[in-house]
């Protein structure tokens, strides 16, 4: 099947753990985002990659860590988890140029800190 | 900045009923994209619709309509006959016209189609 997917689908781990969360996309999109989604349903943007070059990197603490190894995959690595990071994260992807394809979203990882 | 509003939190309706979602945007551009994105319990998230800022023709995709108008920056969305499989959270969104494509989402309605 062709689609964005993430992986795992539920994580939950204990204060100051570090983990990562993997997106890969079968699309031969170019150009990946990761989103957040809080505990009130609102959603926004954290990262972009375009070609594995990061194009967005909004006000995120950098305990987060995005990595493009090639265009069709974006983790998030987080260190030193904290409580407020329990959120629903969405990987996301697009192609660029002719076309203007629309955002494309996997399916979700609910990361619960406790 | 660019922001968008979608006042209604919360509708319920009863199945077959007509309802309108209200989106109302602001931007400085005078190009943009407009979306609709569905997120059911199952919790992905669905692409309805894209629209870009200088098409302003209403849209009908079977029960689906948008209503775009720029005069009033708003990109309403109504489903007529709604189903108990409409429920769902709506969300309306906003991007520039660039490379970046960053969407600015609202904070979604969610509906409650009771049968």
């Amino acid at each position: 099947d062709t689609a964005v997917s993430q992986t795992p689908k539920y994580l939950v781990t204990q204060m100051g753990n570090d983990k990562s969360i993997k997106c890969e996309q079968n699309l031969g999109h170019d150009t990946m985002y990761w989103y957040k989604q809080d505990s009130k349903k609102f959603l926004k943007i954290m990262f972009s990659y375009n070609n594995k070059e990061l194009i967005i990197n909004e006000t995120v603490p950098n305990r987060f860590s995005p990595k493009s190894p090639d265009k069709a995959h974006l983790n998030l690595h987080i260190n030193s988890l904290e409580l407020g990071d329990s959120a629903v994260y969405f990987c996301a992807s697009r192609l660029t140029g002719g076309g203007n394809s629309p955002l494309h979203f996997g399916n979700g990882t609910r990361l619960t800190v406790t | 900045a660019q922001k968008v509003t979608q006042a209604q939190t919360e509708i319920s309706v009863v199945e077959k009923e007509d309802v309108t979602l209200d989106c109302v945007y602001e931007t400085r551009d005078t190009t943009y994209y407009l979306f609709w994105y569905k997120q059911p319990p199952s919790g992905e998230l669905v692409f309805l619709i894209r629209r870009n800022s200088f098409d302003e023709q209403n849209e009908i995709s079977g029960r689906y309509s948008w209503n775009f108008q720029k005069s009033t920056s708003s990109f309403n969305f109504t489903i007529t006959a709604s189903q108990v499989v409409d429920s769902a959270v709506y969300f309306c969104a906003l991007s520039r016209m660039d490379s970046s494509y960053k969407l600015i989402f609202g904070s979604g309605t969610r509906l409650l189609v009771r049968p």
